[in-house]
């Protein structure tokens, strides 16, 4: 059974902090995606990883960088949140065919 | 570019069928895909299109039709369970990575 933990479930900051999400997969999969989700605009790709230190932009990069040092784990950082950035974000690795989620983080920028 | 068309909202009622559609414009097709997602979770994985026709799968089966770019999912013996949102996601070609673009999802609601 795939497992993809997420760090937090629900995180409050305040705008200009530095914020990590983290997630991880037991699945061995190469790669991994990294989404947010907002109430109109539904799921919005920020960046994704097909291999470990590989990256590529989403559709929505500004704001956010990402880290892969090891095949499990993917790591969404907000050098300096905004409150626009408050949203549910959608951590999924996945086969070539289907991606499996993670819970989710539900963060609050003040 | 990808548009991903689907209705907000749909209501029905329990044992009822209904059938939630998708309809897509995308610089190319390697796939369509359907999510479940209830309130406040992830989405899971329901069914996966690559070819024209229907895809069984339980109870939830989905079709496809390349040509008129359109999918649905068709939903018998509706369950207040089956209250959530549904989201259909096309897959880009040359797409080793497996992105899929998403479109907004359609909740729906399952009365008594």
């Amino acid at each position: 059974d795939v497992k993809v933990t997420q760090s937090s479930r629900y995180l409050v900051k305040r705008t200009g902090e530095k914020v990590f999400l983290e997630c991880v997969q037991d699945m061995d999969h190469e790669n991994m995606f990294w989404y947010r989700q907002d109430p109109g605009l539904g799921l919005r790709l920020i960046y994704f990883s097909y291999d470990v230190k590989m990256k590529e932009k989403g559709d929505i990069p500004e704001g956010y960088s990402v880290s892969r040092e090891k095949k499990e784990r993917f790591s969404l950082i907000l050098e300096s949140a905004s409150t626009n950035q408050t949203s549910m974000y959608l951590c999924a690795s996945s086969t070539l065919y289907e991606q499996y989620f993670g819970p989710g983080t539900r963060l609050t920028v003040t | 570019g990808q548009n991903i068309d689907q209705p907000t909202e749909m209501t029905a009622t329990e044992g009822a069928i209904v059938q939630i559609n998708c309809t897509y414009q995308t610089s190319g097709f390697n796939g369509l895909f359907w999510y479940q997602q209830h309130a406040g979770e992830a989405p899971t994985f329901l069914s996966y299109n690559v070819l024209d026709g229907l895809e069984e799968k339980g109870r939830f089966s989905s079709f496809l039709s390349r040509s008129k770019g359109y999918s649905y999912l068709p939903l018998k013996e509706l369950q207040m369970k089956d209250s959530a949102s549904y989201l259909c996601a096309v897959r880009a070609p040359g797409s080793g990575y497996s992105t899929l673009t998403f479109g907004k999802g359609t909740m729906l609601l399952v009365s008594p």
